[in-house]
């Protein structure tokens, strides 16, 4: 299994939908989680941290499975300002201590009109 | 706070010259990286900086060399640029291995 994978996408939805993007990692013992948004041309920027008991920033909803080694988001409402790539962000944890950050690739949203 | 500055923007560079990457951080982040990212690639780790005066090698760190020059800056270099390394570069900071905080990357091509 790759470190963190995500479906690639595009995801391709009107205006108002909910959208959910999933991603595996395969450290089990991997104990930050976040979810960044990259816009075409820019550099990542942080949307939300994951936490154990699932989190909710207005329209974006994070939530994290340790059994399953899977991390979700869903966005509420989408609007066209959405529109970027969305990349899941695990850190290693080996030795007993924390590792740097390993990104995913990335699954890209376009909202419509 | 300006975050994370980083120059040039754009760069254009013959095969075999060399050039330095600049990175600055304002957020007294103990932690500083260099990231490259390639269509399909996602973003590769190529050298970081856990503190002041240590730095180690990432993923990708062959044709590099980096400096923390002080607790705000972390540069990168390319002694003999190739066309593999035409690129986009960034920059991050974060304070321990929490949240990562980027720059707005550098935009490299190698002829």
């Amino acid at each position: 299994r790759k470190e963190v994978e995500q479906d690639p996408g595009p995801f391709n939805v009107p205006e108002g939908a909910t959208v959910a993007f999933n991603c595996t990692y395969s450290n089990s013992a991997s104990q930050s989680f976040f979810w960044y948004r990259q816009d075409c041309r820019k550099e990542p920027k942080l949307l939300m941290s994951v936490y154990s008991s699932g989190n909710e920033d207005g329209r974006f909803t994070a939530q994290l499975n340790r059994a399953s080694q899977y991390i979700s988001l869903l966005i509420r409402d989408s609007k066209l300002s959405d529109s970027a790539t969305y990349l899941c962000v695990v850190n290693k944890y080996y030795g007993g201590s924390q590792g740097n950050l390993i990104f995913g690739k990335g699954t890209k949203l376009s909202v419509k009109p | 706070n300006a975050g994370v500055t980083q120059t040039p923007k754009f760069q254009v560079l013959k095969t075999g010259q060399s050039m330095t990457l600049q990175c600055a951080q304002d957020m007294n982040h103990n932690s500083m990286y260099w990231y490259r990212q390639d269509p399909g690639m996602g973003l590769r780790l190529i050298y970081y900086s856990a503190s002041e005066g240590t730095t180690d090698k990432g993923e990708v760190p062959n044709g590099y060399n980096v400096s923390r020059l002080n607790k705000r800056e972390f540069s990168l270099r390319l002694e003999s640029a190739a066309p593999s390394q035409t690129s986009v570069y960034f920059c991050a900071s974060s304070e321990g291995r929490n949240e990562q905080y980027f720059g707005p990357g550098t935009r490299l091509t190698v002829t």
